[in-house]
């Protein structure tokens, strides 16, 4: 059974950083990619970028090059997200989501945090 | 700015079916496969289609995946109360940098 938990509700002013911890659990850390999926309020989904921890390497959407680092820690088997220079438009829900691929190279986010929800305001 | 496009609602009645369209899927390899998730509001959200026509175990055969040209769909059979959630087509795009990109979402009311 997967489950995996995620840093609570934040609160934090316009131009400061804020950083999202997702514990993983089982095997998702050593075999499968973990993205960032974010969503404002009413809005749809949007995806930030992801890590594959075994490798240690990140890629991020354009839009947050720049702004976001993710990380992960093999000792503690979690994953960081962490974003810098927030402004309100940052005001959201952020998920961790397993990235698995099937035996066709067919990839999909199979599973999702239960979501972190992050206030900017001033 | 989704690169999917989605219709912002659609309604059905109990018993009923419906389908939901994605339209801009690349026909590039890699990037023409399309994945359904469905969020039931104030919760994450959860796997229903992959590559285009799977489902993952759990999920009911109520629930149906197909993709023809640039426009995938999403079918839902015997609609039910709990289907009433919002819908999101997603594919990988590797001709962008944004990676993975998601449909605007679809709100299902039943």
């Amino acid at each position: 059974q997967v489950h995996w938990v995620q840093s609570g509700a934040e609160m934090k002013k316009p131009g400061s950083s804020f950083k999202v911890s997702c514990k993983t659990s089982g095997d998702s850390f050593s075999r499968h990619g973990i993205a960032w999926v974010r969503q404002a309020p009413g809005q749809g989904l949007e995806y930030m970028g992801g890590i594959v921890p075994s490798y240690d390497v990140a890629n991020y959407a354009q839009k947050f090059q720049g702004r976001v680092t993710m990380t992960a820690d093999k000792s503690t088997k979690t994953v960081y997200m962490d974003l810098r220079r927030v402004t309100s438009e940052d005001t959201a829900v952020y998920y961790c989501v397993r990235t698995v691929e099937d035996d066709l190279g067919a990839f999909y986010f199979d599973y999702w945090g239960q979501g972190t929800r992050v206030t900017v305001s001033s | 700015q989704s690169v999917l496009t989605q219709p912002p609602s659609a309604s059905g009645t109990f018993g009923q079916s419906v389908t939901i369209y994605c339209s801009g899927v690349s026909s590039r390899v890699g990037s023409d496969k399309v994945n359904w998730y469905q969020q039931v509001p104030g919760t994450a959200p959860k796997l229903l289609i992959y590559s285009n026509i799977k489902r993952p175990s759990g999920v009911p055969d109520r629930f149906s995946g197909s993709k023809s040209g640039s426009s995938a769909s999403l079918a839902i059979s015997g609609l039910q109360s709990d289907d009433e959630a919002d819908y999101y087509c997603a594919a990988w795009d590797d001709s962008l940098t944004g990676l993975w990109v998601f449909g605007g979402g679809t709100k299902l009311t039943v």
